[in-house]
């Protein structure tokens, strides 16, 4: 089975600080992955997705991240934070195999603050 | 519609009471997927329709919990006899693709709060 598992359930940096948030992926074959972004009260946001194109993806609002298949890892990166990426950031995997379902299977999530 | 429409927002339920949540997905979109998010975690998979055809339930929790989308178009999300540990955000999301391309991106509405008293 497919998993993705998010190491550290918060993340506090400086504003202006490099932001990195880390994931990790579980897969017998190279799956889809994505990261979305949640602001309070509201609904998942995709930032990027790799899908076996370019390793290096870049999504919005500044954020990129690097498709590792020998970490079997996922990153997620932004040279220099911002107060407005305070929010909560999940990684999800989509199966990448004939006749799956392309539903997402998400981390339990990383919540960034963004210190003054 | 632009968005994921859900409706409604909050809702607050007595334990033992049916509730039914509403998801209007974006015009045109083949693939619904209803998830579940409780408090702290991240959402997790509870059912997938293409069209009207409910392909996938296997996250449904138990048999309480029923969801339908009739004319391929809006879903409903019931839930009987609520109890206590149903108290969570249901976030409904919706893609263009037939739901065969892991590749198709989710568009997902703000979601449901439920809580159940």
């Amino acid at each position: 089975a497919q998993s993705v598992t998010q190491l550290g359930s918060h993340v506090s940096v400086s504003e202006g600080a490099l932001v990195l948030l880390r994931c990790n992926y579980s897969s017998s074959v190279p799956p889809y992955l994505f990261w979305y972004v949640q602001y309070p009260n509201q609904g998942l946001q995709l930032l990027l997705k790799y899908t076996s194109a370019a390793t290096l993806v870049k999504g919005i609002n500044g954020f990129e991240a690097e498709f590792k298949k020998s970490e079997t890892s996922f990153h997620l990166t932004k040279p220099s934070a911002h107060m407005s990426d305070a929010a909560e950031y999940f990684c999800a995997v989509s199966p990448n195999y004939g006749g799956a379902t392309n539903k997402l299977i998400f981390g339990t999530g990383t919540l960034l603050a963004v210190q003054p | 519609g632009a968005g994921v429409s859900q409706s409604p927002r909050y809702k607050v339920a007595k334990r033992g009471q049916d509730v039914a949540l509403r998801c209007d997905p974006i015009s045109g979109h083949v693939s619904l997927f209803w998830y579940q998010q409780a408090l702290g975690q991240g959402p997790e998979f509870l059912t997938y329709f293409q069209n009207e055809a409910q392909l996938d339930k296997s996250g449904l929790p138990s048999d309480r919990f029923f969801a339908e989308r009739p004319e391929g178009s809006v879903s409903t999300l019931k839930i009987q006899r609520t109890q206590q540990e149903d108290s969570a955000v249901y976030l409904c999301a919706s893609s263009l693709g037939q739901g065969k391309s892991g590749a198709n991106v989710l568009t997902f509405g703000a979601g449901s709060r439920l809580t159940v008293l």
